[in-house]
């Protein structure tokens, strides 16, 4: 299996600008997760899926970020407009129920720098 | 106050020495504890994970968690420069697929 894939790894656009990251989870995993890593906040949790269904968006900072998965291998994470200070990197992580926990991967994660 | 404290470092030891990482936590709820590991622009991986208090050995790591006091800990013996990386505990109060509470990482130098 080739992991949790994110593309693009890096984006550097202007503020104001859409930006749209992707994600692949792990065949058969049944949850998908979005995390934003800062050196400030460290690792937080944005919005998570189960079974392609929104289950927690209370980590979406605000109204220009916005999640889909349209189905179970693949998801989106969209900021319009973007900022300076969503500048970080973006995780996508996916676990199976069953393993629960212990079953967390993370793919390699979008730098986003915003100018 | 955050759910869980974690001293960001770095953290800087000669290689063959014991490091020891240690994370805070103060919901009383949380039952499963993990470290990850993440290299430098590498997305975090699964190190180690316990169930409620206790120690449990991999190798040259352990992880310890007293729920009393709300400490966990990861020890690495015998650290080689291989070990560099930002150490994150993370906790959850339950087994299933839901949302886990990360620590901010702790960053450790081995020196050859």
């Amino acid at each position: 299996d080739a992991g949790v894939i994110q593309s693009p790894r890096h984006e550097v656009t202007e503020m104001g600008q859409e930006v749209t990251l992707r994600c692949k989870p792990i065949s058969g995993h049944d949850y998908l997760f979005w995390y934003r890593q800062t050196m400030m906040r460290g690792l937080e949790l944005l919005i998570y899926f189960n079974n392609n269904v929104p289950i927690d968006d209370s980590g979406m900072p605000e109204d220009r970020f916005s999640a889909k998965m349209p189905n179970a291998s693949f998801s989106t994470l969209k900021i319009q407009p973007s900022e300076p200070r969503d500048s970080a990197v973006y995780f996508c992580a996916s676990s199976v129920s069953g393993q629960g926990l212990v079953g967390y991967t993370f793919g390699s994660g979008t730098r986003l720098t915003v100018v | 106050q955050k759910e869980v404290e974690q001293d960001p470092g770095p953290l800087s030891v000669p290689e063959g020495a014991i490091v020891s990482l240690n994370c805070t936590y103060s919901n009383s709820a949380f039952q499963y504890f993990m470290w990850y590991r993440q290299y430098s622009r590498k997305g975090p991986e699964l190190l180690m994970y316990t169930y409620s208090s206790g120690n449990k050995e991999d190798g040259r790591f352990t992880a310890q968690v007293d729920k009393s006091s709300k400490y966990i800990s990861l020890f690495i013996r015998d650290s080689q420069p291989s070990d560099s990386a930002t150490y994150l505990c993370a906790m959850n109060p339950n087994r299933g697929g839901d949302k886990l509470t990360f620590g901010t990482g702790t960053r450790l130098a081995v020196r050859p």
